[in-house]
């Protein structure tokens, strides 16, 4: 069974750093192109970044660039999502979510974890 | 980016009705246009894939319709269950943009 958890948030203070680690469970990440996608309170949804299969290509959206980084570990089966430079618009629940194919069509998504940006 | 713009953005009806939520793209997508389901608290769940393929496990009574800019999502007999907030998704550049959503109460 495909499972996805994720884990690492919190609250954190406007300007710090948090990284969120997704450990996938029933299939091997590095088969398959992982996205963030993030959901502010009441809000709808917004894709943050993906890595592709394999893990030699990322994008990200411009409201993150040059302060996410997404990077996957093999060995621990785990996607992460290193935040930096946290503003209070990157409150949110962040989930990760598996490509089908292509590298946009999720078919499996985490339930999810909230980052609150707050001082 | 392609915006994509969903509507309604709510709706109420009652079980057994016949619902349609549309959503428009600012460009042609072709077929790359998913919906996707999330109730309060809850990760989305993909209902239907490139336009009109349903998703495995998701039941008949959902189904997609479109291609280029336009596009429809039908619940055909809306049961308890379908109260929620629908998403479309254009998976055709990137960016990958979402809906704003529908939210589908009860009447």
């Amino acid at each position: 069974e495909v499972q996805l958890l994720e884990s690492g948030g919190g609250l954190v203070q406007p300007g710090g750093s948090l990284r969120l680690s997704c450990a996938a469970s029933g299939f091997t990440l590095n088969s398959y192109a992982m996205s963030w996608v993030r959901q502010a309170p009441g809000a709808g949804l917004e894709w943050v970044s993906i890595i592709n299969t394999g893990g030699s290509t990322t994008r990200y959206a411009d409201a993150v660039k040059g302060r996410f980084t997404i990077s996957g570990d093999n060995s621990k089966n785990t996607l992460f999502l290193e935040m930096n430079s946290l503003r209070a618009e990157d409150t949110a629940v962040y989930y990760c979510a598996r490509s089908a194919s292509g590298w946009y069509r999720y078919d499996y998504w985490g339930q999810g974890t909230l980052v609150t940006v707050s001082s | 980016d392609i915006q994509m713009t969903q509507s309604p953005s709510s709706l109420s009806a009652s079980v057994g009705d016949r619902v349609t939520i549309t959503c428009r793209a600012s460009q042609t997508i072709s077929s790359s246009l998913n919906w996707y389901q999330q109730k309060p608290g809850k990760a989305p769940k993909v209902l239907i894939h490139v336009a009109s393929s349903l998703q495995s496990g998701v039941p008949s009574r959902f189904s997609g319709s479109g291609s280029g800019t336009d596009f429809t999502l039908t619940i055909s007999s809306l049961q308890p269950e379908d109260f929620a907030t629908y998403y479309c998704q254009q998976s055709y550049s990137t960016p990958p943009t979402f809906g704003q959503g529908t939210k589908v109460e009860i009447k």
